[in-house]
Parts: structure tokens; sequence; C-alpha cells
């Protein structure tokens, strides 16, 4: 059973502060990796994608990929309140198959 | 269309009913993904479309949940004789073939009374 793990949370920080979400999955022939934002209420949309091992900055996030430690992460720089939202990370194996994580909930204090 | 566009968008229905939800995926798309979302709970995988190929059928709860999917159009998921923990809002995605980007639906909110 392919498997991909999150920290429920929720995770606390304050506003302007980094928030790091952390995501392992299990099948290390996983090929692609992605970030979801889903509010309350909402469907998920898409934030990042990153295929390679390192760092990819889109604004104030940046993802980063480890594959031999089977790990990914979300860094959110100067977190805004508006930014509270369940994160998920999917992970894509051969085929078009998408492996969601529970996703971690995320809450930006004033 | 420009999205995923997913019916009804709020469905309550009462024990024991069936009930059918539609997909329509963005033009173009071979790709489509079923999903349920329990309240408070992840995504979990129903069922998944490739064009043509056999439906991947592993993540279907039960022999009451079927979907249909005909060619590279709109998708039916239908629920027969509904339970109170079919409730959770049901999550229709699309892929383009030689992307890998998914794109999600507004969802079929289904309450079941």
């Amino acid at each position: 059973q392919k498997e991909v793990e999150q920290n429920s949370g929720p995770l606390s920080v304050p506003e302007g502060a980094i928030a790091s979400l952390n995501c392992t999955y299990s099948d290390r022939g996983s090929q692609s990796f992605f970030w979801y934002r889903q509010y309350s209420g909402k469907s998920p949309e898409l934030i990042m994608s990153i295929y390679s091992n390192g760092d990819k900055e889109d604004g104030r996030f940046t993802a980063q990929l480890n594959k031999a430690s089977q790990y990914v992460s979300l860094l959110i720089r100067d977190s805004q309140p508006s930014d509270s939202a369940t994160y998920l990370c999917a992970v894509e194996d051969y085929g078009q198959n998408f492996v969601f994580g529970p996703g971690t909930r995320l809450s930006v204090l004033p | 269309g420009a999205g995923v566009s997913q019916s009804p968008s709020n469905k309550v229905t009462e024990k024991g009913k069936d009930v059918e939800l539609r997909c329509d995926p963005i033009s173009g798309h071979t790709a489509l993904y079923w999903y349920r979302q329990r309240l408070g709970q992840g995504l979990e995988f129903l069922i998944y479309f490739q064009g043509n190929s056999a439906p991947d059928k592993s993540g279907l709860p039960s022999d009451r949940f079927s979907a249909e999917r005909t060619g590279e159009s709109v998708s039916t998921l239908t629920i027969q004789r509904t339970q109170q923990e079919d409730s959770a809002v049901y999550l229709c995605a699309s892929t383009p073939l030689t992307g890998n980007t998914i794109y999600f639906g507004e969802g079929s909110w289904l309450t079941v009374v």
C-alpha cells in the first residue's frame, strides 16, 4: 500500500513567521510531488509541483524534495492569516496514480 | 469548459435511496478521478479513468458504489442504497494525457438523512 504521511496539525505560527510543512512517502519510485491548499469547504488547489531534488521557489512558497530520504516539504515565508488552510501533499506514481496525504492544518495567528 | 464541473453541488437524500453525481472534466483531459472526503478528513481515492482503458476501481468502498465514463467525456458516480456514512463531499478531478497536474472540481456535497 503506497502511503503519503503528514502531521495532521494544527500547526500554528504567528503572522510573518515561516511555516514549515512536511511530508514523507513510501514508494521510492514516485516521480512527481505536489502541494495543494484546501480552504474549509472548498476543493484543493495546486500551489507547487516539484520533480527533482532540491528547492523550488515561487513567491513566498518554497518546495523542497529529497528523494533519497523520501521527503518533501513546503515552506511558507512571511505567513499571512489568509494562508490558514489545510495543506495536502500529493505524490504521483507511474500511470498518473496520485496518492494524497491526510493534510496538515495550518493556522496563522494575526 | 474552463474547469472541472460537478453537479449537483449539494444533495440531501434519504437513507436507502440511490444518488447519481456527475462530473464534466476539463476539455481534452483524458484522465478522470473520483475522491471522497468526509468532514475533517483527507481525500479518499475511489476510481480512476484513463481514456478508453479499463478503470482502476480499487478505491470503491463497496459494491453500492459504481462509476461510468464514456470515452473522454462526462462521468457519473452512482451510490445505491445510500447510508449515512456515505455523507461526504465527492470530488472529481481531471488531468491531461501529457501533464501531471490534477485539477479539482468544486465537489458534490452529499448528505444522507
